[in-house]
């Protein structure tokens, strides 16, 4: 069990267009969901996290309305970059804990690329 | 105070040999330790965990130890096979309500055959 699924797995785009990454807990209710951003050979860098219901608490630096957080229900929470640029290109990454658990449960990142 | 040192940067370990990787920590409210592997493209997969009421834990070929009063934890591979070469992360965390990680730099390991 505790499987994280993130869609797409890879996206290309546009500069100055928008992305909707989407993370999904396929068989557990997910209390907490993080996001994170990893750059190449670099550790994870939090972005956010997001509790089911409510708005997401955002990473000091990170610009809440360039990275947009919906957390919909218990299994699925979105991350929406907006207008992206070729500097947001990176490897995003989600994971969720489930109940009250420290465990967190990785998705297997979505690779942006900005053009 | 927040931050999780980890060390070597990189590795590289014969077949058959055992892998060490070390991680210091300074904030004494920590209380959850897990160790990741990354694999290329790949999101981090927990691999095992330890919490600072017991000094080792041990799963298959992948032990932690633990050291409370040093502030220092490390992962031992035994029996180092090419199909463990990937990143490792440790991490730690708190019950403050929302167990934020802090994750070490990782340790690329590279285990020749």
């Amino acid at each position: 069990g505790a499987v994280v699924s993130q869609h797409p797995s890879r996206v290309i785009c546009k500069s100055g267009t928008s992305v909707k990454i989407e993370c999904r807990s396929l068989d557990f209710q997910a209390t907490t969901m993080f996001w994170y951003r990893q750059f190449p050979k670099q550790s994870l860098m939090l972005m956010a996290t997001s509790n089911e219901g409510s708005k997401a608490t955002y990473e000091q630096g990170v610009e809440k309305d360039k990275f947009l957080i919906n957390h919909a229900s218990l299994t699925l929470s979105t991350l929406t970059v907006t207008s992206a640029h070729p500097e947001d290109s990176s490897f995003y990454i989600c994971s969720a804990t489930r109940g009250w658990q420290e465990t967190q449960y990785f998705g297997p990142g979505t690779r942006l690329l900005v053009l | 105070q927040q931050q999780v040192k980890q060390s070597p940067q990189s590795l590289i370990v014969q077949k058959g040999g055992i892998s060490i990787i070390n991680c210091a920590y300074e904030n004494t409210a920590f209380d959850y330790f897990p160790w990741y592997q990354q694999f290329p493209g790949k999101g981090p997969a927990l691999l095992i965990a330890i919490r600072p009421d017991v000094s080792e834990k041990k799963e298959g070929r992948f032990t932690i130890s633990f050291n409370k009063s040093a502030k220092q934890f490390s992962l031992h591979i035994m029996d180092s096979q090419p199909g463990d070469s990937a990143t490792y992360f440790c991490a730690a965390s708190a019950n403050t309500g929302g167990f934020k990680t802090i994750f070490g730099a990782g340790t690329r390991l590279f285990v020749k055959a």
